[in-house]
């Protein structure tokens, strides 16, 4: 166990519908990423959120976004949702942002996303 | 634009080799680079974390080694064992400015 948890473990929704996946980091943590999987495209990095700020921003499209609570715990938000953002989103954390250092991230289970 | 290559897709070994896996990338300068484990349906598990001026890294059974002249990391698993059996990662970081996974291999340990 990593001691990064998401919620929901699966969701399936419709086309052009919106959604909300939640990430608690591990404990003393102050950074978290977002990652997208799929089949065809591998472990893609979608947004860095350090302490509440955004951090560094990868292929993340213009449909998602997401934001860094005060408690650390954070949200990703996919909108107007296609058959193509079905796949696994991943949250990590690590204790610092990568910078100066590079820091070991600890992965949550995932929440597999199947939109029909 | 930048690349990042492992291995075949896939690569079987019998239980008791040593497991050489390699990452080559291009159009990048990491500064570090991580390997992950990854089981099927779960998230990756971080193994090994290696600096630009290392030039290996051991834990146990694993060892990384990391030419940047050759950009080239090596991921070997000594003594393999089923349990092996995973597929596994190679991340680069650029002072955190590009943090990129490659498309990993898929080992099989076969017994």
């Amino acid at each position: 166990d990593s001691g990064v948890t998401q919620t929901p473990k699966h969701l399936i929704t419709a086309t052009g519908q919106r959604v909300t996946l939640r990430c608690s980091p591990r404990s003393g943590d102050l950074s978290v990423y977002w990652y997208q999987q799929s089949l065809d495209q591998g472990l893609q990095f979608l947004i860095q959120y350090y302490n509440g700020e955004e951090r560094a921003k990868g292929n993340i499209l213009e449909r998602f976004s997401a934001q860094q609570f005060p408690d650390l715990h954070s949200e990703l938000n996919l909108s107007s949702l296609e058959l193509g953002d079905s796949a696994l989103y991943f949250c990590a954390s690590s204790v610092a942002p990568m910078g100066a250092s590079s820091y070991e991230q600890y992965f949550g289970p995932g929440t597999r996303l199947t939109v029909t | 634009s930048q690349k990042i290559e492992q291995n075949s897709e896939a690569l079987n070994i019998q239980e008791g080799k040593t497991a050489t896996l390699t990452c080559n990338y291009t159009n990048y300068s990491p500064a570090y680079l991580q390997w992950y484990r990854q089981d099927p349906g779960r998230g990756p598990v971080f193994l090994l974390l290696i600096r630009e001026n290392e030039k290996e890294k051991r834990k146990e059974r694993l060892k990384v080694t990391f030419d940047t002249t050759l950009k080239q990391s090596l991921f070997h698993i000594t003594a393999s064992q089923p349990a092996d059996s995973a597929t596994y990662l190679c991340a680069l970081d650029n002072y955190g400015q590009n943090f990129v996974f490659g498309p990993g291999t898929r080992l099989s340990v076969l017994p």
